[in-house]
């Protein structure tokens, strides 16, 4: 199965700033079948892209995914105070599905 | 509007089963896949297997095959995961989801059930 990694681990940063967060996968991931989510404490994981660089329904556009292959990622332009949480990526192309370890964004 | 929704926290003793249910609704049940995801206290998520509600097949992830079963009952549009022969770190939090289209990415979620596992 393909193993996803996400880095860093935990990134720290002021609201306004730019997040960048990397997802790297084990081998090619098919048709960049490549997905984020936000996951806040308590609550269930929402999805912000599909298909790499697809905004899912309602999704704000200073959210952005790139990448394709084995290297991927997503982007938050500006950092708002609900942005600060858990992200995983996602790979969907080979069965089975596997996620990522998380990138929790905390504020600095 | 397409909604999840699960069955309650369970508590459980090593080697007992559990049997969690999402009850789907907003949209035609048989249509879409529905997939069941967990994660464990600070850990990140892991696919257990899929469901096709239409047919009732189903496939596991490997790490639970004999441990795991997903079934539905198409009269109430409602999805089964049962997790027998519990171990402490069965304990995680389970959720249900469904697909978006014709792939496994998932914009609609269940609330989550936790299950907890303990002597």
């Amino acid at each position: 199965e393909i193993v996803l990694t996400q880095s860093p681990g935990t990134l720290s940063l002021s609201p306004g700033e730019r997040a960048t967060l990397s997802c790297r996968a084990s081998q090619t991931i098919s048709s960049s079948y490549l997905a984020w989510y936000q996951q806040r404490p308590g609550q269930a994981p929402r999805l912000l892209i599909y298909g790499a660089s697809s905004r899912a329904t309602g999704i704000p556009d200073r959210f952005s995914g790139s990448g394709s292959g084995t290297d991927f990622t997503l982007t938050i332009s500006r950092l708002e105070p609900e942005d600060f949480a858990l992200y995983h990526c996602q790979q969907y192309g080979n069965p089975p599905p596997t996620f990522g370890q998380g990138t929790k964004v905390e504020i600095k | 509007q397409v909604q999840l929704v699960q069955s309650g926290a369970e508590v459980k003793k090593p080697g007992a089963s559990v049997k969690v249910s999402c009850k789907a609704s907003g949209y035609t049940f048989t249509r879409y896949y529905i997939h069941w995801v967990r994660q464990a206290p600070g850990q990140g998520l892991e696919w257990m297997g899929i469901i096709n509600p239409s047919g009732g097949s189903t496939t596991d992830a490997q790490k639970f095959q004999g441990r795991v079963t997903f079934t539905r009952d198409t009269s109430t549009s409602t999805v089964y995961m049962e997790l027998r022969s519990l171990r402490s770190e069965d304990t995680a939090v389970y959720y249900c989801a469904r697909e978006g289209g014709s792939s496994s990415w998932y914009p609609y979620w269940g609330q989550g059930t936790l299950v907890t596992v303990s002597s």
